[in-house]
């Protein structure tokens, strides 16, 4: 079945280093995919989303490239801030109902 | 426009008791999703909801866990009997449309802790 493998956390980093989360894939057909973000106590919030191959989704500096070849969504931002700590869920949505999500990836930033 | 609300945020129940979990959906949206996340995983899919109707239960343990939707009201994410391992964070999204092009909106999710 389909199944999403994200790089397994904590990444730590300092503030303004460049940061990288990766995300593979295994669907069939061709999925949209996204990533998601949870700050500690609350719920998931869209960060950005691509729908087809070579597609960029983009948004608050962060950015990833949908990949057929590789089978990847790897998530990218070339300054983090401290306020950029949180969980990250690479997901897909595979025409079957549901989003099937990875085990996320805590990134912790240190001024 | 308000967005997706779930409550109560936090629940705690004895071994045994019932749960019930609540979810409006963003305004507009006929289409509701209940996820789980156990501590330190990822969220795993457990129904889908349009109005009054119960799309796809794949994710849903066959016994003790029911959903529903109704035409009026809140979606309801109803666990009987709870044992300890029912506890985890449930997450409701919502949808416009259904698919990958329409996108899920979460709530800020039910901690449920069983004694």
């Amino acid at each position: 079945g389909d199944s999403v493998t994200q790089m397994e956390g904590p990444v730590t980093l300092s503030e303004e280093a460049f940061l990288t989360i990766n995300c593979t894939y295994t669907a069939t057909g061709y999925p949209s995919l996204f990533w998601y973000v949870q700050y500690p106590g609350e719920g998931l919030q869209l960060l950005l989303k691509a729908t087809k191959a070579d597609d960029k989704g983009s948004n608050k500096g962060f950015e990833a490239t949908y990949r057929k070849e590789t089978t990847s969504f790897h998530l990218e931002k070339g300054s983090v801030q401290v306020s950029d700590s949180a969980v990250y869920f690479c997901a897909l949505w595979g025409g079957y109902n549901k989003l099937i999500f990875g085990a996320g990836t805590r990134l912790a930033v240190h001024p | 426009n308000a967005g997706v609300m779930q409550n109560p945020r936090h629940l705690v129940r004895r071994r045994g008791q019932e749960a019930r979990l609540r979810c409006s959906p963003m305004k507009g949206h006929s289409h509701v999703y209940w996820y789980r996340q156990l501590p330190e995983e990822g969220l795993k899919f457990m129904v889908y909801l349009q109005k009054e109707n119960i799309i796809d239960e794949s994710g849903m343990p066959k016994e003790r866990f029911s959903a529903e939707f109704p035409k009026e009201g809140p979606s309801i994410l109803r666990i009987q009997q709870v044992v300890r391992g029912d506890s985890a964070a449930y997450f409701c999204a919502s949808s416009e449309g259904q698919g990958g092009t329409d996108t899920q909106y979460f709530g800020p999710g039910t901690r449920l802790t069983v004694l």
